[in-house]
């Protein structure tokens, strides 16, 4: 079975500074997909970059860019020149590999809660 | 927006009564998952429906049935209400962007389900 760790409960960052967010994962499958969602203190979850195993570039999305390290099984998220708006939980998540209409599911990791200093 | 919708926002209800979610996919999505959020077990997956045939089911209760429709919006029934049913239950779905398959899941604003 699958699974997403992430250790950092949470995280303080100074505006306008880089951070990285870290993320690891468990599988023996070769093909698998790894994602980062944003969670406000809305509630809402807002899908942020994604990242296939065979990709052999790293995914940038804007200000979020995704450290992708197949050897070390870590996908961590790097949010370049935060914001007071980027204040969140912040989630990791892998799908296994599949067709479409195949069972697909996401296990999540526990999240981090980054906030932003003014 | 994600296009994802979900009604209601917020519901209260008591122990031992039955409701039902409703989720509308994103436009052309045919694949639905239903996920919930609760503090002490985080995000967990439930049941994941394609083209209204149920595809994958997580760890949800017996008390628990989804269904999709023709249409493709789908419904989650949660019955028998326990306390510790009260959590945050996400609609999402995924499909195609820009003509491409991708497995990406766009999630709706979820319903907050509060058992007394």
């Amino acid at each position: 079975a699958q699974k997403i760790t992430q250790t950092q409960p949470g995280m303080f960052v100074q505006e306008k500074e880089a951070v990285t967010l870290d993320c690891t994962y468990d599988t023996s499958d070769q093909s698998y997909g790894l994602f980062w969602y944003k969670q406000p203190s809305s509630g809402e979850m807002i899908f942020l970059i994604y990242q296939g195993s065979y990709d052999e570039q790293n995914a940038t999305e804007g200000r979020y860019s995704l450290n992708f390290q197949k050897a070390r099984k870590s996908a961590n998220l790097v949010i370049s020149a935060s914001q007071l708006g980027d204040s969140a939980m912040y989630f990791c998540a892998m799908i296994l590999g599949g067709s479409s209409g195949s069972a697909r599911q996401l296990t999540f990791g526990s999240g981090t809660q980054l906030t932003v200093l003014p | 927006d994600s296009g994802v919708t979900q009604t209601p926002k917020h519901l209260i209800t008591a122990t031992g009564q039955r409701v039902t979610l409703r989720c509308s996919p994103r436009s052309g999505d045919l694949s639905v998952y239903w996920y919930q959020q609760s503090l002490d077990q985080g995000l967990q997956f439930l049941i994941h429906y394609y083209n209204g045939e149920e595809r994958a089911k997580g760890n949800i209760l017996e008390r628990f049935s989804a269904q999709q429709f023709p249409d493709l919006h789908s419904e989650l029934n949660l019955s028998s209400l326990e306390l510790g049913d009260s959590a945050l239950y996400f609609c999402a779905s995924s499909g195609r962007d820009s003509g491409r398959y991708t497995d990406t899941q766009y999630f709706g604003p979820g319903t907050r389900l509060t058992v007394l």
